[in-house]
């Protein structure tokens, strides 16, 4: 069964400062992986999804995440951090082993920029 | 265009009493889902429609819990008997087929209070 763990609640950076959250997976079949953003009390908004095509893949806002198959890893990048970034950050990944499409998200990570 | 539209947004619900969270899809999108968010945690899945037959429901945590989706497009979400344990945000996303490639627009939430 696939999962999604992502190290790190909580993440603060300096605006300017460089954004790393990281994300690891576990799929027996080769995943899908998709990163979303939460502002507060929105919905979830995708910011950028692999689906085997390039590995380093682009998405909104200026974030960027490079799937790493011998690392299990899609960790989600920005070169520099933005106020208005802050938000919280999921990682998933669809459950195509199974009857569905289902996102399994991590637990979520809390970006906080400050000035 | 409009997205995905959830009502009510919040819900406050006596324990034991029984709730519908309506979610309104993207017009023709094939595919809907619900998930449970619970403080702290990332989405949990909880049922998949395609179309207007579930066709998977093994995110639902017991018979309390009932959705349908009569008609392929606006679906409801039905609790039964009401426990604080299911004080959590509810969300709804949509998407055009159930190819697990495509992404999934989500709704902004019903926050669900029991008290």
């Amino acid at each position: 069964a696939q999962s999604v763990t992502q190290l790190g609640s909580h993440v603060s950076v300096s605006e300017g400062a460089l954004v790393l959250l990281r994300c690891n997976y576990s799929s027996s079949v080769p995943p899908y992986l998709f990163w979303y953003v939460q502002y507060p009390n929105q919905g979830l908004q995708l910011l950028l999804k692999y689906t085997s095509a390039a590995t380093l893949v682009k998405g909104i806002n200026g974030f960027e995440a490079e799937f790493k198959k011998s690392e299990t890893s899609f960790h989600l990048t920005k070169p520099s951090a933005h106020m208005s970034d802050a938000a919280e950050y999921f990682c998933a990944v669809s459950d195509r082993g199974g009857a569905t499409n289902k996102l399994i998200f991590g637990t979520g990570t809390l970006l906080a920029v400050q000035p | 265009g409009a997205g995905v539209s959830q009502t009510p947004s919040n819900k406050v619900t006596e324990k034991g009493k029984y709730v519908e969270l309506r979610c309104d899809p993207i017009s023709g999108h094939t595919a809907l889902y619900w998930y449970r968010q619970s403080l702290g945690q990332g989405p949990e899945f909880l049922i998949y429609f395609q179309g207007t037959g579930a066709a998977d429901d093994s995110g639902l945590p017991n018979d309390r819990f009932f959705a349908v989706r009569p008609e392929g497009s606006v679906s409801t979400l039905k609790i039964q008997r009401t426990e604080r344990g299911d004080s959590a945000v509810y969300l709804c996303a949509s998407s055009p087929t159930g190819v697990p490639s495509y992404e999934q627009y989500f709704g902004p939430g019903t926050r669900l209070t029991v008290t």
